[in-house]
């Protein structure tokens, strides 16, 4: 069965330093990643999603995310970070279910804190 | 604006109640799906439905019951069966041609004591 490995359950970064947030999925013959955002009491947002093509995404907001198949990571970067970058993070991982349709399996998430 | 609501936003029930949470969405996306999240475990999978008047379950269905009976709804009742109601409960949809990308609704953080 697919799963998904978040690294860290808590990353604490100084305001404009860089951050990578690690994401590993056991291997499968095609999948989809993305990463979402939470913030607290909210809903999850998309962040980033990889689908095929360039192994390199973006997001509008400075994150990127990297698809490494040979390694089966999809670690999310950003370079400068802000204090409103501080929510939680959680990768996903969705492939296609026996029964038709897709199965999205999410990582435990890691909690991001920025600090001044 | 499209998107889905799920209300109440924060919901407190007596143990032993049944309580039904509401999810709605005006995306006209086919494929609806409720999870529970807990503090570090991410999300797990509850019930989904695919189409009107079909739904199935997911990996920690026991507790919960669920109906599709339109398009745009996609109601999860917590029953008392539920062990541990506690918990932040989210809905997401999808659209059929991106069956692999989910939408969230903002949440229902359920209190039973």
């Amino acid at each position: 069965a697919q799963s998904v490995t978040q690294l860290d359950s808590q990353v604490p970064v100084f305001e404009e330093a860089p951050v990578e947030l690690r994401c590993n999925y056991s291997s499968s013959v095609s999948v989809y990643l993305f990463w979402y955002v939470q913030y607290p009491n909210q809903g999850l947002q998309l962040l980033l999603k990889y689908l095929s093509g360039s192994t390199l995404v973006e997001s509008i907001n400075g994150f990127e995310a990297e698809f490494n198949k040979s390694q089966t990571s999809f670690h999310l970067r950003k370079p400068s970070v802000h204090i409103s970058d501080t929510a939680e993070y959680f990768c996903a991982v969705s492939d296609k279910r026996d029964t038709g349709g897709f199965k999205t399996i999410f990582g435990a998430g890691t909690r991001l804190f920025v600090k001044a | 604006d499209g998107g889905i609501t799920q209300s109440p936003k924060y919901l407190f029930r007596k143990e032993g109640q049944n309580v039904t949470l509401s999810c709605e969405q005006n995306l006209n996306h086919d494929a609806m799906y409720w999870y529970r999240q807990d503090p570090g475990q991410g999300l797990r999978l509850i019930y989904y439905s695919q189409i009107v008047n079909d739904f199935q379950k997911g990996d920690i269905a026991e507790g919960y019951s669920v109906s599709r009976e339109k398009k745009e709804s996609f109601p999860l009742t917590v029953t008392s069966a539920q062990k541990n109601p506690t918990a932040f409960y989210l809905c997401a949809s999808n659209h059929w041609k991106t069956p692999y990308e989910q939408y969230f609704g903002p949440g229902t953080r359920l209190t039973v004591t």
